[in-house]
């Protein structure tokens, strides 16, 4: 069974602050799919990154990058330079790619509540 | 970017009655729908997955009967919350694939 670990369930720092969110997660399929979303509290839920278990190379989007280690399960998320409007709930996820073309529904982890203060 | 309507996006209902939820893929068709339920301050858990044209695949554990799924074309799919109970009460999100997931901006369920 896939299951996502954010062992981090609420980060506090003060704004322009750099801040690392991990995520661990279990699979048994060789070929999956990790996603990270942006939750505000209006509840929508923001697609961040999709990132595919045969590319590891890292990726930087503006303030934001990721970090996927397949040797340690792991798809870590920092975020450079904090601003209060980065203040969310922030998801991993996972997929398995159980059929051709696409992925399966999502296993979400238990989420990270990060503060930015001003 | 894709994107995914929900409607309504709060409703209010008494218990014993059965409220319909729509999601909606407004610039792409998609032949699969998720819908997920989110407990206040807990994480998403898939209910089902909903596929064009035929049954619904339940997670284990979702009530197939209470929470009814209709994907009647490319672009919508329903929930129906059958009979609900305050125990229903959630955040009830759908999601449409493309390459990857998009998701609606959810519906909050409150049963009295």
């Amino acid at each position: 069974a896939q299951k996502v670990t954010q062992a981090q369930t609420e980060i506090s720092v003060v704004e322009k602050e750099d801040v690392t969110l991990d995520c661990v997660y279990e699979t048994r399929d060789t070929t999956y799919y990790l996603f990270w979303y942006k939750q505000p509290p209006s509840g929508e839920l923001v697609f961040l990154i999709r990132r595919n278990s045969f590319d590891e190379q890292n990726e930087i989007s503006g303030r934001y990058s990721w970090n996927f280690q397949k040797s340690t399960s792991s798809f870590n998320f920092t975020i450079t330079a904090s601003q209060v409007v980065d203040s969310a709930v922030y998801f991993c996820a996972l997929s398995e790619a159980r059929r051709r073309g696409g992925a399966d529904g999502l296993t979400f982890g238990k989420g990270t509540h990060l503060i930015i203060q001003p | 970017g894709a994107v995914v309507s929900q409607h309504p996006s709060r409703v209010i209902c008494k218990s014993g009655t059965s409220v319909k939820i729509e999601c909606r893929s407004l610039d792409f068709q998609a032949t699969t729908m998720f819908w997920y339920r989110q407990f206040p301050k807990q994480s998403l858990m898939l209910m089902a997955t909903s596929n064009e044209g035929s049954k619904a695949t339940y997670e284990q554990g979702v009530e197939k009967d209470k929470f009814l799924i209709n994907h009647a074309s490319l672009t919508l799919s329903t929930l129906t919350v059958t009979s609900a109970h305050p125990e229903d009460s959630s955040f009830y999100i759908c999601s449409a694939r493309m390459e990857t997931q998009y998701f609606g901006p959810g519906t909050r369920l409150l049963v009295l």
